[in-house]
């Protein structure tokens, strides 16, 4: 099974509204990572936050980590019909055995109407 | 700078036929993952390779096999394709755990 586990699966909102996606995962990480990707095409990153760090802006984009929970959330603000794609987080390990494995969720489609 | 470049970009293969994807990154990268991505999915790791010289298998490497050539490459091999094998395959890079990943454009293959 994947490491991350996105919620929800697809979201759809107006233009100016914020979005919310949320990023469950399994296994101890070292960081956590969103990635864009517009249809057909490959992905683009977005944001990186560190196992030490709680939270990081970026632009509109906010990102929190909470590793008790094993969580994480991407907050995009003022959102634009540009913002439509598909977005995943990713999660990467940098110890023992599984020392660089880089894995993701399986997305969230999220649509912004003019 | 061309980033992380595959070939080819399209496939169309017969079932039993075999074939080797591409990649190639010039950003001095350590670490390299073959990924595919099936309609409506998300990435699911295929190999990694998290620096020259190792491989590991990720979460789907059935039928599947790799090659890290050197520092810049990484290949996958499909040594006899199956239609569930059918799917758009991406290659990407790291330099370390505290990096992002960057991506090459993907391989759109079709096994009939």
């Amino acid at each position: 099974s994947q490491q991350g586990e996105e919620d929800p699966q697809a979201l759809s909102i107006q233009e100016g509204e914020n979005a919310t996606m949320n990023c469950s995962y399994k296994t101890s990480i070292n960081n956590l990572q969103w990635y864009r990707q517009n249809s057909g095409r490959g992905l683009v990153h977005l944001i990186l936050i560190r196992s030490n760090e709680r939270e990081k802006h970026s632009g509109r984009l906010r990102v929190t980590l909470d590793t008790s929970k094993k969580s994480s959330s991407l907050l995009i603000t003022a959102s634009r019909a540009a913002d439509t794609a598909s977005y995943f987080c990713a999660t990467f390990r940098a110890g023992g055995t599984s020392y660089g494995k880089l894995t993701f969720g399986q997305g969230t489609i999220l649509t912004v109407h003019p | 700078n061309a980033g992380v470049t595959q070939t080819p970009k399209f496939q169309v293969l017969k079932t039993g036929q075999s074939m080797t994807l591409q990649c190639a990154q010039d950003m001095n990268h350590n670490s390299m993952y073959w990924y595919r991505q099936d309609p409506g999915m998300g990435l699911r790791l295929i190999y990694y390779s998290a620096s020259e010289g190792t491989t590991d298998k990720g979460e789907v490497p059935n039928g599947y096999n790799v090659s890290r050539l050197n520092k810049r490459e990484f290949s996958l091999r499909l040594e006899s394709a199956a239609p569930s094998q059918t799917s758009v395959y991406f290659c990407a890079s790291l330099t370390g755990w505290r990096t992002e990943a960057f991506f090459g454009q993907g391989t759109r293959l079709t096994v009939v």
